[in-house]
This record gives C-alpha cells, sequence and structure tokens, in this order.
C-alpha cells in the first residue's frame, strides 16, 4: 500500500524564520510530488511541484527530492503568519490514469 | 492556471434528502477528477476516482450506492449524496488532473454539506 507520511505537527516558526516540512513516501515508482497549502475551511492549493531530485525554488519556497531515499520537502523562507496553514504532500505515479496519495499534513504556525 | 469550479459552496438539508454536487473543469478538459470529503482537523480522504464515460472507482468503506458519482463529460462530474444523515455532514472537494502538467491536480473551493 502506497503510504506518504507527514509530522501532523503542528510546527511553529516565529515570523522571519526558515519553516521546515518533511514529507517521506514509501513507492519508489513515484514520479511527481506536490506540495499544497490548505487554509482552515478552504480548499487545497498547489504551491509547487517537483519530478527530478535536487532543489527547486519559487520566490520564499523550495521543494527539495530525494529519491534514493524517498523524502521531499519543503523549505518556506522568511516566514509570514500568512502562511500558517496547513501543507499537504502529494505523491504521484507516472503517467495513465493513477491516484494521487496525499499525506495527512502538517500544521504549520507562523508567530509574530 | 487551470480552474475548477464547484456548486453549491454551501448547503444544508433535512435528513433523508438528496443532494447533489457538481464539479467542472472551466477552462481545460479533465479526463479525470477525484472526489474528497474532510471532517473538521482531519486530514484529507479519496472517496471516489471519476473517469469520463467510465464508472467510477470508489475507495475502500465508501459506499458507491450512497454517493453517486457521474462524469458525463470531460467538464463534469457529479455527486450525488443519497438519503443524507447527520454523519455525511461534511466538506466535499473535487479535484481535476491535467494531463499536461504532470498530473497536477487543481481543486474546487469545496462544498460545506449540513444535514440537519
Amino acid at each position: 500500500q502506497k503510504e506518504v507520511e507527514q509530522n501532523s505537527g503542528p510546527l511553529s516558526v516565529p515570523e522571519g524564520a526558515i519553516a521546515s516540512l518533511n514529507c517521506t513516501y514509501s513507492d519508489r515508482g513515484s514520479q511527481s510530488f506536490f506540495w499544497y497549502r490548505q487554509y482552515s475551511g478552504k480548499s487545497p492549493e498547489l504551491i509547487m511541484f517537483i519530478y527530478s531530485n535536487g532543489d527547486k525554488e519559487d520566490g520564499r519556497f523550495t521543494a527539495q527530492l530525494n529519491k534514493a531515499s524517498q523524502y521531499v520537502s519543503l523549505l518556506i523562507r522568511d516566514s509570514q503568519p500568512s502562511d500558517s496553514a496547513t501543507y499537504l504532500c502529494a505523491v504521484n505515479q507516472a503517467g495513465g490514469s493513477y491516484i494521487p496519495t496525499f499525506g495527512r499534513g502538517t500544521s504549520l504556525i507562523v508567530h509574530p | 492556471g487551470a480552474v475548477v469550479s464547484q456548486h453549491p459552496s454551501r448547503v444544508i438539508c433535512k435528513s433523508g434528502t438528496s443532494v447533489k454536487i457538481e464539479c467542472r473543469s472551466l477552462d481545460f478538459q479533465a479526463t479525470t477528477m477525484f472526489w474528497y470529503r474532510q471532517f473538521p482537523k482531519k486530514s484529507l480522504m479519496l472517496m471516489a476516482t471519476s473517469n469520463e464515460g467510465s464508472k467510477a472507482t470508489y475507495e475502500q468503506g465508501v459506499e458507491k450506492d450512497k454517493f453517486l458519482i457521474n462524469h458525463a463529460s470531460l467538464t463534469l462530474s457529479t455527486l450525488t449524496v443519497t438519503s443524507a444523515h447527520p454523519e455525511d455532514s461534511s466538506f466535499y472537494i473535487c479535484s481535476a488532473s491535467s494531463p499536461i502538467s504532470y498530473n497536477e491536480q487543481f481543486f474546487g473551493p469545496g462544498t460545506r454539506l449540513t444535514v440537519l
């Protein structure tokens, strides 16, 4: 059974700090990896996706993928209170019809 | 970016009635749509995968006769909660995948169902 694991948190960081969110997955056939942000009472919204080993940066966000170790992480630099949300990691297999697997999400709290 | 809409955004109904929720991909064709349910402070739970023109695939524990899914076109999938009961009250979210974007999922805004 495919599994995606995340620490539920909450992860609490001060404003301006770097928040580090981690995700591990069990299926070595996984090909693409997504980070979604979900505010309370709202649906998830995509922050980033990554499919190659290494780092991918987009503004204050950096996704890091290590397929050998089967983990993917999300770094948020200069954290803001508005970043406080639940962050969901999702893992897909390649091509065709598939079912994405979501982690339970990590709650992030950025305090002023 | 791709937009997915859901209607209604909020619905309150009496126990025993049926409720239909629509999910539309507005600017792309979605061969696959997903239906999720999320209880307060709980994780996203996949209910079923809906493929255009074929029967939906339900996750274990989800009653197919209670949660009817129809994916009649490449831009529309519907979820009907039949004979709703208070325990069906939840946040229902659909998503559509775009194969041209690494199968990224685009989520609808969700439907808050309250069954009295």
